[in-house]
């Protein structure tokens, strides 16, 4: 079973910020959260992961809870190519050499005009 | 990033009749490819790891002998959906590791979308 709760859709305006939110609360200290999204009818696309602390890339950020129990996927300036299914993946360390992805509902995020 | 590409994009076919998928990463070498099935409006379901060189791991209810795998070289795996019916039509989608990063993200392929008549 996946390890993550999300919210099953969420609208956004376009340029403005979407925040998505994850609950996982059983996460284990070696885990890290992933973030992919699937624009329709395509396979999933990596955003960004993160262990601890806050991440940034070019494409989000990830700002995860002191307790970790759960993170917030921001994208700054959303637009209509955002919209997708956005998957919060819980998953152990990169260097654990298990790389099993259990997928969620996700949330799907519809990004208006 | 890492190129996972999948072939065909979409096919339909007779019920009864088998049919293959193929994935490929083209720019590195995956040692264990992973393949999902995703219903409409529905989320990925992992449907079993693929070693190359060895026998794939199937995900409990997934029959071995429905959806044969075969990972023969460090590029390639495929899926053979074996004596299709409709209940089969999906969206078959592949992934893969690239070993040289050590990031844990996973490369997915564009998808197969399989139609059964």
């Amino acid at each position: 079973d996946a390890k993550t709760t999300q919210p099953p859709s969420m609208d956004c305006a376009e340029g403005r910020a979407a925040n998505l939110p994850c609950n996982h609360s059983t996460i284990s200290g070696n885990e890290y959260v992933y973030w992919y999204r699937q624009i329709h009818s395509q396979g999933p696309q990596y955003i960004i992961h993160g262990l601890k602390n806050n991440e940034t890339n070019e494409m989000a950020s990830l700002i995860i809870t002191e307790d970790r129990k759960s993170s917030t996927l921001i994208l700054p300036h959303a637009t209509l190519r955002d919209t997708a299914v956005y998957y919060c993946i819980v998953r152990p360390s990169p260097t654990s050499g298990t790389y099993k992805y259990i997928f969620g509902t996700g949330t799907r995020l519809k990004v208006l005009a | 990033g890492a190129v996972v590409s999948q072939h065909p994009s979409w096919v339909i076919c007779k019920s009864g009749t088998s049919v293959k998928i193929e994935c490929r990463s083209l720019d590195f070498q995956a040692t264990t490819m992973f393949w999902y099935r995703q219903f409409p409006k529905q989320s990925l379901m992992l449907m079993a790891t693929s070693n190359e060189g060895s026998k794939a791991t199937y995900e409990q209810g997934v029959e071995k002998d429905k959806f044969l795998i075969n990972h023969a070289s460090l590029t390639l795996s495929t899926l053979t959906v074996t004596s299709a019916h409709p209940e089969d039509s999906s969206f078959y989608i592949c992934s893969a590791r690239d070993g040289r990063r050590n990031t844990g993200e996973l490369f997915f392929g564009e998808g197969s979308r399989l139609t059964v008549l």
